[in-house]
């Protein structure tokens, strides 16, 4: 019984396509993220959702949209991929924004752009 | 503004005590998390602590300071299964997110 659950785990792809990741949580929670993770390892926040609503959209290219079809359920799209897009992309959820509580992680999306 | 700082890298030893510390700035607190981050896999959950005190999840313990704006996450006992990054991070109360620390790569030798 997976809590945070996002597929695909791996994603290989040539710069200039387009491509999505999802992801799906079974907690109740209210809260989903999208962090990215570089090669240095700093988790930066990209998007949060409360209950379907964007209430975080950092400095990220508008060539990344994020869409909540339900509170339990959290997608991104990626448009034009770039070199500098590869990372691994995690989704997260939490029962209430920037809880200390603890978010729960899922397994991570390792995109490749060659 | 706000920032995090704690070591980049720490080595120990199995069987040993290790303590990474996390120190922050911001005007407004509502508290630490630490978060364990293997290799290949994704962040976890360990602690938080929204008072003073050390707060104890078996052979690991967190403290945490306000007047002094640091924390620190204490590992007792090593393995070497403890390899791992260790992430420090704050919620400042204003904008609903938390603002994490660069991580602690934690290396455990036999």
């Amino acid at each position: 019984d997976t809590a945070v659950s996002q597929t695909p785990k791996y994603l290989v792809t040539q710069m200039g396509n387009d491509k999505s990741i999802k992801c799906e949580q079974n907690l109740g929670h209210d809260t989903m993220y999208w962090y990215k993770q570089d090669s240095k390892k700093f988790l930066k926040i990209m998007f949060s959702y409360n209950n379907k609503e964007l209430i975080i959209n950092e400095t990220v290219p508008n060539r990344f949209s994020p869409k909540s079809p339900d509170k339990a359920h959290l997608n991104l799209h990626i448009n034009s991929l770039e070199l500098g897009d590869s990372a691994v992309y995690f989704c997260a959820s939490s029962q209430e924004p920037g809880t200390i509580v603890g978010y729960t992680f899922g397994s991570g999306t390792r995109l490749t752009v060659v | 503004g706000q920032s995090l700082e704690q070591p980049s890298e720490v080595t120990a030893v199995e069987g040993a005590i290790v303590q990474i510390n996390c120190t922050y700035q911001t005007s407004g607190f509502y508290g630490l998390s630490w978060y364990q981050q293997h290799d290949g896999g994704a962040p976890t959950f360990l602690s938080y602590n929204a008072l003073d005190g050390l707060e104890e999840t078996g052979r690991f313990s967190s403290f945490l300071s306000r007047s002094d704006s640091y924390g620190y996450l204490l590992l007792q006992e090593l393995q070497m299964k403890d390899s791992a990054s260790y992430f420090c991070a704050f919620n400042a109360g204003n904008n609903r997110k938390l603002i994490w620390g660069l991580g602690t790569s934690l290396a455990v030798n036999p």
